[in-house]
């Protein structure tokens, strides 16, 4: 099956430093990948939609500024979290979109990045 | 309102019981349903698509009722390995980019 992965599982740093997440789909173009972020104990909440060439589409209440996308090609996303701060630990998810399948069922999840900020 | 309200449990059955889990969805317009499941610290894995005719997968089975807009799987023969949180997921737009999880159904299965 398809695959996608994230770079890295796991960061830890310090307040106000800059992460970068990759999420690359391994055997497949995405034209589109969504970024998700999950606290403990809550459902996983869709920040944005990363559209290969154009610009990301946000959802109401994620800061572009704070949550830089860039999709450059078929096969990478990067989600830069700037000046990180405490309540930006969180688990971040990404998933990439195979076209041509029904929508939800060629959505595949990367394995996550656990974000702790110090 | 929430989009997609779920029993956030946790539901605590022993191996082989039955268990059913309900979700409901306040967007009357929405296209397609699904569930996935969620292990600890892991990514979620679809499960089964919600079809309005309801389907089924071995022990797993799928309702959907528009006219209730409530979604339901229930699963049989439960085994240590459905311990999980299952994920109700609802497509809210025609286009695929609007998709809403639900906050989560926590099972616990025991030996």
């Amino acid at each position: 099956g398809a695959v996608v992965s994230q770079h890295p599982s796991w960061v830890i740093c310090k307040s106000g430093t800059s992460v970068k997440i990759e999420c690359r789909s391994l055997d497949f173009q995405a034209t589109t990948m969504f970024w998700y972020r999950q606290f403990p104990k809550q459902s996983l909440m869709l920040m944005a939609t990363s559209n290969e060439g154009s610009k990301a589409t946000y959802e109401q209440g994620v800061e572009k500024d704070k949550f830089l996308i860039n999709h450059a090609s078929l096969t990478l996303s990067t989600l830069t979290v700037t000046s990180a701060h405490p309540e930006d630990s969180s688990f971040y998810i990404c998933s990439a979109e195979n076209p041509g399948q029904v929508p939800l069922l060629g959505q595949y999840f990367g394995p996550g990045t656990r974000l702790l900020v110090l | 309102r929430k989009e997609v309200e779920q029993d956030p449990g946790p539901f605590n059955v022993p191996e082989g019981a039955t268990v059913a889990f309900n979700c409901t969805y306040s967007n009357s317009a929405s296209q397609s349903f699904f569930w996935y499941r969620q292990d600890c610290r892991k990514e979620p894995k679809l499960l089964m698509s919600v079809y309005s005719s309801g389907n089924e997968d071995g022990r797993f089975t799928a309702q959907l009722n528009r006219a209730s807009q409530y979604i339901s799987l229930l699963i049989r023969d439960s085994k240590l390995s459905d311990s999980a949180t299952y994920l109700c997921v609802v497509n809210n737009k025609t286009s695929y980019d609007k998709v809403i999880f639900g906050p989560g159904t926590s099972l616990s299965v025991i030996p």
